[in-house]
């Protein structure tokens, strides 16, 4: 596609659901990053990935935040048993990824805002 | 710990005026320093910059570098309306290959007709 996706793009969850975010890249894009927005912030890091391999997970705030990209391209951020501190908008990004001691520019997607009650 | 701080956090204009953001770092094996802008969607990139005193421009949009002070600034001339939004500043702070940004908070931009 033209940019990065990302779906749900609004998200309500009552404390202790479990919820499932996703985010589709830009085709051909070897990395892609998860970040968390807390309102009136700056996104932090969460986890990144090179293809497949999740090569930082080091931002993920608690063991109930797992991500996965089994294939390379789309990527889910699984949250379980959310808390309200959880709420905040999470942010989908993809680059190149040609590494090499440059920065690659990374494209980000809408976000998906979760509210948790 | 690598840390960006932008200020002001917040600036109201009206139409036509000119302004300019700060954004400030300290981190390690600096690599390069980003603009983007973010309104009620995506974070669009503005301008990458790696080396100092190099100005960057996009049309009213102008960026520059100064990594002896360790800061950079956004200048944004004739503002409009369309220019209200978030800007956020971030830096690659080299640790790793792949270019994990460390953000600042964020200037929100208020521009009234």
């Amino acid at each position: 596609g033209a940019g990065v996706s990302q779906s749900p793009r609004y998200k309500v969850a009552k404390r202790g659901q479990d919820v499932a975010l996703r985010c589709d890249p830009i085709s051909g894009h070897v990395s892609l990053f998860w970040y968390q927005q807390a309102l009136g912030q700056g996104p932090e890091f969460l986890t990144y990935f090179q293809n497949e391999a999740q090569l930082d997970k080091s931002g993920l705030p608690s063991d109930r935040f797992f991500a996965e990209r089994p294939e390379g391209s789309v990527s889910t951020l699984k949250i379980q048993r959310t808390q309200q501190e959880d709420s905040a908008v999470y942010l989908c990004a993809s680059s190149l990824g040609l590494g090499r001691g440059h920065t690659d520019t990374q494209y980000f997607g809408p976000g998906t805002r979760l509210t948790v009650l | 710990e690598d840390k960006v701080v932008q200020s002001p956090l917040s600036l109201v204009v009206h139409e036509g005026d000119t302004v300019t953001l700060n954004c400030s770092y300290e981190v390690t094996n600096f690599r390069s320093l980003l603009w983007y802008k973010q309104e009620k969607k995506a974070p669009t990139f503005l301008f990458m910059l790696t080396s100092s005193g190099i100005e960057k421009k996009s049309g009213r949009l102008s960026s520059i570098l100064d990594k002896k002070e360790l800061f950079s600034i956004l200048n944004i001339t004739a503002t409009q309306t369309g220019d209200s939004a978030i800007y956020l500043c971030a830096v690659d702070a080299g640790g790793t290959s792949y270019g994990k940004l460390t953000f600042g908070q964020g200037t929100i931009l208020t521009v009234h007709p």
